[in-house]
């Protein structure tokens, strides 16, 4: 059974500064790995999504990594402000077809 | 351009009613997959269907649970008699093919707040 698991659960940083999500997972066997966003209250924004064959995805001010052999994904994001404070959340694809997810990890950037 | 599309947005319902959650799928995508978020707690699968079939139901409960996505309109979370633990938000999600082709990612709508009184 998939398990994914997300450190740290909560951070906060000052503006401006560079930071790293970790997300980890039990199953190598997935398709791909998707990094996703949730404001309070809202639904899920995609962010990245790294198919299995893939190192690496990079959209603006984040980048994505995956290691499918150790399990292991992080999520890093340049120059962070204010608007990124949210809750970040990283889901693997198995052969299931379905996302697992991690428990996330709750962002506040102070201005 | 619509997104997945859920309504209601909030639904409040006493202990013994039932549920109906709707689902709009991105124009296009055939595969929908709901997802329920406990308070508390993160995003459990509960149910992953395309147009007319359920694929895979292990993340639904046996009893009161029931879902469907009929050839015309929008897919249907049902819950009956619905009790206090049934309390959370429930998201739909689509894909134009299934997660196996590894570049289609699930697109999330903004879910269905329930509340049991």
């Amino acid at each position: 059974k998939q398990e994914v698991t997300q450190i740290p659960a909560a951070l906060s940083v000052p503006e401006g500064e560079n930071l790293v999500l970790n997300c980890s997972f039990t199953d190598s066997a997935i398709y791909n790995l998707q990094w996703f966003r949730q404001d309070p209250g809202k639904g899920l924004t995609s962010l990245l999504l790294i198919q299995s064959s893939q190192r690496e995805q990079t959209s603006g001010r984040l980048n994505a990594s995956l290691d499918k052999s150790s399990g292991r994904s992080t999520l890093y994001i340049a120059a962070s402000q204010p608007g990124d404070s949210a809750t970040y959340l990283c889901a693997v694809c198995g052969s299931a077809r379905q996302l697992t997810f991690g428990s996330g990890t709750q962002l506040t950037v102070l201005p | 351009n619509a997104g997945v599309m859920q309504n209601p947005r909030h639904l409040v319902r006493r202990r013994g009613q039932e549920a109906r959650l709707r689902c709009s799928p991105v124009k296009g995508h055939s595969h929908v997959y709901w997802y329920r978020q406990l308070p508390e707690e993160g995003l459990k699968f509960m149910v992953y269907l395309q147009k007319e079939n359920i694929i895979d139901e292990s993340g639904m409960p046996k009893e009161r649970f029931s879902a469907e996505f009929p050839k015309e309109g929008p897919s249907i979370l049902r819950i009956q008699q619905v009790v206090r633990g049934d309390s959370a938000a429930y998201f739909c999600a689509s894909s134009f093919r299934g997660g196996e082709n590894s570049n289609q990612p699930q697109h999330f709508g903004d879910g269905t707040r329930l509340s049991i009184l």
